[in-house]
């Protein structure tokens, strides 16, 4: 089993959609979670992080934690064609500093 | 605030040549990372440091890879021989320290695009 997983996707919606992503992972033991962001050819850029069970929001981006269902997720509301780009999901490792990463889902947002 | 500085941006090389990848974290960042990302995968982990020394190597594969920190700061990671499977972007990050990384996360160099031929 994979230590973070992702559906590879693509993920299709239209402009103005909400797109949810989603992510589940295997160590329980593990605190922080992040989403990035990586356009084709760039780095991962750090968008959403999130400690607690429940929701956090950050303008149109909302992270969700479930670690009782080892669970994390990502919605973008009102989705942009700016927004099309694989987001990887990454997971402390056992608190210990070190990110896992999952594969990554491409979203693609069509005007 | 400078971001994490990467050099080479592209490197082509032939099998079992050698390359090195040079890494400058952001200033005060106590925690360095190296990761491989091969296209369609998810970053993977190689090493990290914290200053100069090594936390974590377990998923570097020593027969060819190797990587150093010295005085704490830059960073220098050598593959030597290449193979064909090391093409990949290899990625920098760095971090503050350990106990206050997590409001920030990891934040990533652009990255150097190496293609073995």
């Amino acid at each position: 089993q994979k230590e973070v997983e992702q559906n590879s996707g693509p993920l299709s919606v239209p402009e103005g959609a909400i797109a949810s992503l989603n992510c589940t992972y295997s160590d329980r033991g593990s605190q922080s979670f992040f989403w990035y962001r990586q356009y084709s050819g760039k780095s991962p850029e750090l968008i959403m992080f999130i400690y607690s069970n429940g929701d956090k929001e950050d303008g149109r981006f909302t992270a969700q934690l479930n670690k009782a269902s080892q669970y994390v997720s990502l919605l973008i509301r009102d989705s942009q064609p700016s927004d099309s780009a694989t987001y990887l999901c990454a997971v402390d490792s056992s608190n210990t500093g070190k990110l896992i990463f999952g594969q990554g889902t491409t979203l693609q947002v069509k005007p | 605030e400078a971001g994490v500085a990467q050099s080479p941006r592209y490197k082509i090389i032939e099998k079992r040549q050698s390359v090195a990848f040079w890494c400058n974290p952001i200033s005060g960042h106590a925690t360095l990372y190296w990761y491989q990302q091969i296209l369609g995968q998810g970053p993977k982990l190689l090493i990290q440091f914290q200053n100069n020394g090594v936390v974590d190597d377990s998923q570097l594969p020593k027969d060819r890879f190797s990587a150093e920190r010295l005085k704490g700061v830059d960073s220098t990671l050598k593959i030597q021989p290449a193979k064909l499977e090391d093409s990949a972007v290899y990625l920098c990050a760095s971090s503050l320290e350990r106990s206050s990384w997590q409001n920030y996360g990891y934040t990533f160099g652009s990255g150097t695009r190496l293609t073995v031929v």
